[in-house]
């Protein structure tokens, strides 16, 4: 089946550690996103990346970073210099960035401890 | 200035009736794109509805259709015959025009909580 995988599901993470959310698609998409979802709120882009090696900040882009090395995969790195960093991240792709709708995975709940 | 404004919190509805989720954007675009999102309680969301600036009819998808009134800047959702599995959070989301610091991204309103009871 054609989808979005994200894992972990749940990550916990001391405080001064930096984690790796992983982000899978196999859509053939060229563009794929990450967002930030915070309780009760709605979702905050933190990167982007149109195509591979390429990716761009966001709206919340401080204490995060990204890679885009393969087309199916965009992991999002949450480093300690994140202050707020518990959260629910959303990955997402769409054929591209102008134009296509874009398809969520299932999310990972980051809590830091 | 808020984009996208979901003004209402938290709605109810009887199953097998109607309800209407509203959306009102602010954008100076010519161009752009509104998107109605579906997040159950498991997280994920889940694309329901698309309406371009330039469609001049009102989009449908099954028992979704999308109210979209351009002078007025509104992109109400309206679901038909509810049904349980609707007990959702719904979001409405704007895809401005390509150009200076657009870049297509989604903005997101804050969220409409649907109860469908029984």
């Amino acid at each position: 089946d054609g989808g979005i995988t994200q894992s972990p599901k749940y990550l916990f993470r001391k405080e001064g550690q930096n984690v790796t959310l992983s982000c899978e698609q196999n859509l053939n998409h060229d563009a794929m996103y990450w967002y930030r979802q915070d309780p009760g709120q709605g979702l905050r882009l933190i990167y982007y990346s149109q195509i591979v090696n390429d990716f761009q900040k966001g709206d919340i882009a401080e204490g995060y970073s990204v890679s885009r090395e393969k087309k199916e995969s965009f992991p999002l790195t949450v480093t300690s210099a994140q202050k707020n960093p518990t959260a629910f991240y959303l990955c997402a792709s769409s054929r591209s960035v102008v134009t296509d709708t874009q398809y969520f995975g299932p999310g990972t709940r980051l809590t830091v401890l | 200035a808020q984009k996208i404004t979901q003004t209402q919190p938290g709605m109810f509805v009887q199953e097998k009736e109607a309800v209407t989720l509203d959306c009102t954007y602010d954008t100076s675009d010519q161009s752009y794109g509104l998107f109605w999102y579906k997040q159950p309680s498991s997280g994920e969301m889940i694309f329901l509805i698309y309406q371009g600036s330039y469609d001049e009819q009102n989009a449908t998808e099954g028992r979704y259709s999308l109210n979209f009134q351009k002078a007025r800047k509104s992109a109400n959702l309206v679901i038909s015959a509810s049904q349980l599995g609707d007990s959702a959070m719904y979001f409405c989301a704007m895809r401005e025009g390509v150009g200076g610091t657009s870049y297509g991204k989604l903005t997101f309103g804050q969220g409409t909580i649907l109860t469908v009871h029984p």
